[in-house]
């Protein structure tokens, strides 16, 4: 069970779309239709802003969206916001009742 | 409202058990598809999803923790506790409690750090 892996680091300027990948495998991300997305400020809990690849909860902009296309999740946001610089996650369920997570990409607000 | 809460040492010695303690409130973990969890974090550096225990007391384990980790609920105090055996310097970092309401972690404690330094 290997975790996820994501860019290191996205940059974007305000109003701009970024997109982060996370490649897995058949074994996970491939597999299931169960990948979330958490965002995470510094020395804060990280929060889910996606699950089961494309749903957002009530309350997460609809700048953010999620998709999947084989063994590669994605996180897009569109219209880029200072606020939305802070560290992303991917998460995939991996069978058996267990979960693996990305490697994590710091988004930078230029 | 849903809110989860870890309570435990801060700091253990190496060599040592660590026993981390959550109390939640606003769900109950014998719901159908429910489940109670724990990621850590060490400083700096990703999340890694440790266990969980389901509302029928089913138990999943990390592969490469399996051996060191134990999970055990109590359902009448809304209660889950983690035990980590062998406890090493690289498991320094911060422990998140978390809820798993069928497939995605919906609501996290606040997380509690643990140094591992003798």
């Amino acid at each position: 069970q290997s975790a996820l892996t994501q860019p290191r680091s996205l940059s974007g300027s305000p109003g701009q779309s970024v997109t982060i990948s996370c490649t897995g495998s058949s074994n996970d991300v491939g597999g299931y239709n169960y990948v979330s997305w958490y965002q995470q400020y510094p020395g804060k809990a990280p929060k889910v802003l996606i699950y089961e690849v494309t749903k957002r909860p009530s309350g997460v902009p609809d700048r953010f969206s999620g998709s999947k296309s084989a063994n590669t999740a994605s996180l897009t946001i569109s219209g880029l916001q200072a606020e939305d610089e802070a560290d992303y996650y991917c998460c995939s369920y991996a069978g058996s009742y267990s979960y693996v997570f990305g490697t994590g990409t710091k988004v930078t607000v230029l | 409202q849903i809110t989860l809460k870890e309570s435990g040492p801060t700091l253990v010695k190496p060599t040592q058990t660590l026993t981390l303690t959550c109390t939640f409130s606003g769900f109950s973990l014998t719901t159908s598809g429910v489940g109670v969890g724990w990621i850590r974090q060490p400083p700096g550096e990703a999340l890694e999803w440790l266990t969980l225990i389901y509302w029928d007391g089913d138990r999943r384990y990390s592969p490469s923790l399996k051996n060191r980790l134990t999970i055990t609920r109590d359902t009448s105090k809304n209660q889950v506790v983690l035990t980590m055996t062998n406890m090493d310097p690289a498991d320094t970092g911060t422990y998140y409690c978390v809820h798993l309401p069928y497939a995605d972690f919906s609501n996290w404690g606040q997380g509690t750090l643990v140094t591992v330094s003798s």
